[in-house]
């Protein structure tokens, strides 16, 4: 089936600073990626989406500048966390979907904590 | 919006069939219906999917009626591992996801 792995699967960073967080597509072409945060006990909320090689569209009330995408292959996929606060730690979870259009495939996921 | 609804929480004993059942009210002719399950820390694991009708695999068997504005998953025989959460996201070319069914499995 179809493998989607994130880097890192944890990380803390101090409050200020920047973080990537990776997401790749192992066996297959993504055309588009999904990022989704969820916090403690609640849902994944979409963030944005990217196509390769086109901006990301990103959801109502989800900061641009502060949370950059970069869709520049087929299999990767990156989230930039700008200036992180404590208010940014959550659970950020990518998925990929292929060239045939219609299921997502989800990632692991990536523990934000900043301190 | 392709929004659904379903139950915040179950609970359930070891070797019950549980059924978890998602109001589609809004799901377009096209749309397929996918449920999924999350465990803590980690990211949702597809179970099963469908458009109409009954759909069964190893895990879990998805009926659909003939409307379209439901869908319920069905588990047999439940195990301490099912404990999760349960999802039926509705999709407008991305997958939104909602409330989740929060299911307990007790011994």
């Amino acid at each position: 089936g179809a493998v989607v792995s994130q880097h890192p699967s944890w990380v803390i960073c101090k409050s200020g600073t920047s973080v990537k967080i990776e997401c790749r597509s192992l066996d297959f072409q993504a055309t588009t990626m999904f990022w989704y945060r969820q916090f403690p006990k609640q849902s994944l909320m979409l963030m944005a989406t990217s196509n390769e090689g086109s901006k990301a569209t990103y959801e109502q009330g989800v900061e641009k500048d502060k949370f950059l995408i970069n869709h520049a292959s087929l299999t990767l996929s990156t989230l930039t966390v700008t200036s992180a606060h404590p208010e940014d730690s959550s659970f950020y979870i990518c998925s990929a979907r292929g060239v045939d259009g219609y299921e997502q495939y989800f990632g692991p996921g990536t523990r934000l904590t900043v301190t | 919006l392709a929004k659904t609804t379903q139950p915040i929480s179950m609970d359930s004993y070891e070797g019950q069939e549980v059924n978890i059942t998602c109001s589609h009210n809004n799901i377009a002719t096209n749309d397929y219906i996918t449920w999924y399950q999350q465990f803590p820390s980690q990211g949702p694991r597809f179970i099963i999917q469908g458009y109409k009708t009954k759909v069964t695999n190893e895990v879990a068997s998805l009926f659909i009626p003939a409307d379209r504005k439901s869908s319920t998953l069905s588990l047999p025989r439940v195990s301490l591992s099912d404990t999760a959460v349960y999802y039926c996201p509705g999709y407008t070319d991305k997958l939104i996801f909602g409330t989740g069914t929060r299911l307990q499995v007790f011994p």
